[in-house]
């Protein structure tokens, strides 16, 4: 079974610019998580996609947004990129809510 | 408020020994709560899930202990060995939301 996957690996941007990343799950999972990791901060969820809806929030501004389409791929976008959005995006699917987590291998945002 | 708290502090130990990592939480309910392991720049990869009814889980090197009254769970690895150096996150489902509340993970460095 192939894994998540996460497209583009590495990214960099300019203050201002919007940004968006995908998240392919594994096949049969309708979660799909999305997180922000830094060093500082560690895992800080961003949004969780169930069947094409967001079930969950987490405490990001609005500048951060997502979506799920009905083949459970997920795109996510910020938009007006601050110098603070550098960080490693992690895209996750399970079965369900709240259930074992299977990551993908991230996105290395940078914003210069 | 809500908080997950594990240690802080970077663990070393000597090959062979066992290494003990904790994950406190205050204000949860948790009906389970899962552990992971993260390498550097890649995703959390999944290792265990303890259930609220459960006492203790066992996998392999692994065992996860998970004790409701003083809201804690322990995280041991016997016979350490230097490939098990990484940074180890335990995470709580909390809520009906089916939320995962994640702890900022602390780093094992296994000695040879």
């Amino acid at each position: 079974k192939a894994g998540v996957t996460q497209t583009p690996r590495y990214l960099i941007k300019t203050r201002g610019q919007q940004v968006t990343l995908s998240c392919s799950p594994i096949s049969g999972h309708r979660s799909v998580s999305w997180y922000q990791q830094t060093p500082g901060q560690g895992l800080q969820f961003l949004f969780e996609y169930f069947s094409e809806t967001q079930r969950n929030k987490g405490n990001f501004p609005g500048r951060f947004s997502g979506r799920q389409f009905s083949n459970s791929r997920s795109e996510m976008n910020v938009s007006t990129l601050e110098l603070g959005d550098s960080a490693l995006y992690l895209c996750a699917s399970s079965l369900d809510s709240g259930g074992e987590q299977f990551f993908g291998p991230g996105t290395r945002l940078t914003v210069l | 408020s809500q908080k997950i708290e594990q240690n802080s502090e970077a663990l070393n130990i000597q090959e062979g020994k066992t290494a003990t990592l904790t994950c406190n939480y205050t204000n949860y309910s948790p009906a389970y709560l899962q552990w992971y392991r993260q390498d550097p720049g890649r995703g959390p990869v999944f290792l265990l899930l303890i259930r609220e009814n459960e006492k203790e889980k066992r996998k392999e090197r692994l065992k996860v202990t998970f004790d409701t009254t003083l809201k804690q769970s322990l995280f041991h690895i016997t016979a350490s060995q230097p490939a098990d150096s990484a940074t180890y996150l335990c995470a709580l489902h909390a809520g009906n939301n089916r939320k995962l509340i994640w702890g900022l993970g602390t780093s094992l460095a296994v000695n040879p």
